[in-house]
């Protein structure tokens, strides 16, 4: 198994533009998550989801968009990047039953907004 | 509003000694809280976890301290070795709804030989 998977691993973004960040699972895990991590600050949740085709707001959420269409896919978006969007992203999953609280961690995406 | 707070923020520690990171938590219905340990250019992993209804949990060389009456659970790691050098987040989550994970700021660890 691949875990979680995440892509791409660094992007360079000039203010104003988009892109969309990839999260797989193959875990078969209902919950996913996206966090970003600043120096000092910890982790973050941007959004997350409980299932196929619902997302919901997390803590940081302004500027960014989520959609899960299909159970193992997590994709976050910047629709205009700016520059205090520059951070390390990572995304998450687990099980949402029987008591396993566990979150797996991708490995990363470092983006930088120029 | 921080409802995890974590500290030290870094904490340098000789071979063999022990490391202690502390956490402090406001929302009471938090009942849930593990330990991630992230390595640099990594994911954080779990490394333990521990539930309000004990007050410490081993496992190997790591324990939690858990003190429910005070809101407060540390990280003690027993016989620290270089390999341990890492960053440490504590982290707190209700069981209710979506149960995501509020973490701490995190503390940078590092091991001297």
């Amino acid at each position: 198994n691949a875990g979680v998977t995440q892509t791409p691993k660094f992007r360079v973004l000039k203010t104003g533009q988009s892109m969309t960040l990839l999260c797989a699972q193959d875990m078969n895990h209902e919950y996913m998550y996206w966090y970003r991590q600043d120096p000092g600050m910890g982790l973050r949740l941007i959004h997350y989801s409980v299932g196929e085709g619902t997302t919901a707001k997390g803590e940081v959420p302004d500027g960014y968009n989520v959609s899960r269409l299909k159970k193992q896919n997590f994709l976050l978006g910047l629709e205009s990047a700016a520059p205090s969007q520059t951070s390390v992203y990572f995304c998450a999953s687990r099980y949402g039953t029987g008591g396993i609280y566990e979150q797996y961690f991708g490995p990363g995406t470092r983006l930088t907004v120029t | 509003q921080q409802q995890v707070k974590q500290s030290p923020q870094s904490l340098i520690v000789q071979k063999g000694g022990i490391s202690i990171i502390n956490c402090a938590y406001e929302n009471t219905a938090f009942d849930y809280f593990p330990w991630y340990q992230q390595f640099p250019g990594k994911g954080p992993a779990l490394l333990i976890a521990i539930r309000p209804d004990v007050s410490e949990k081993k496992e190997g060389r790591f324990t939690i301290s858990f003190n429910k009456s005070a809101k407060q659970f540390s990280l003690h790691i027993m016989d620290s070795q270089p390999g341990d050098s890492a960053t440490y987040f504590c982290a707190a989550a209700a069981l209710i709804g979506p149960r995501q994970l509020t973490f701490g700021s995190g503390t940078q660890l590092t091991v001297l030989p």
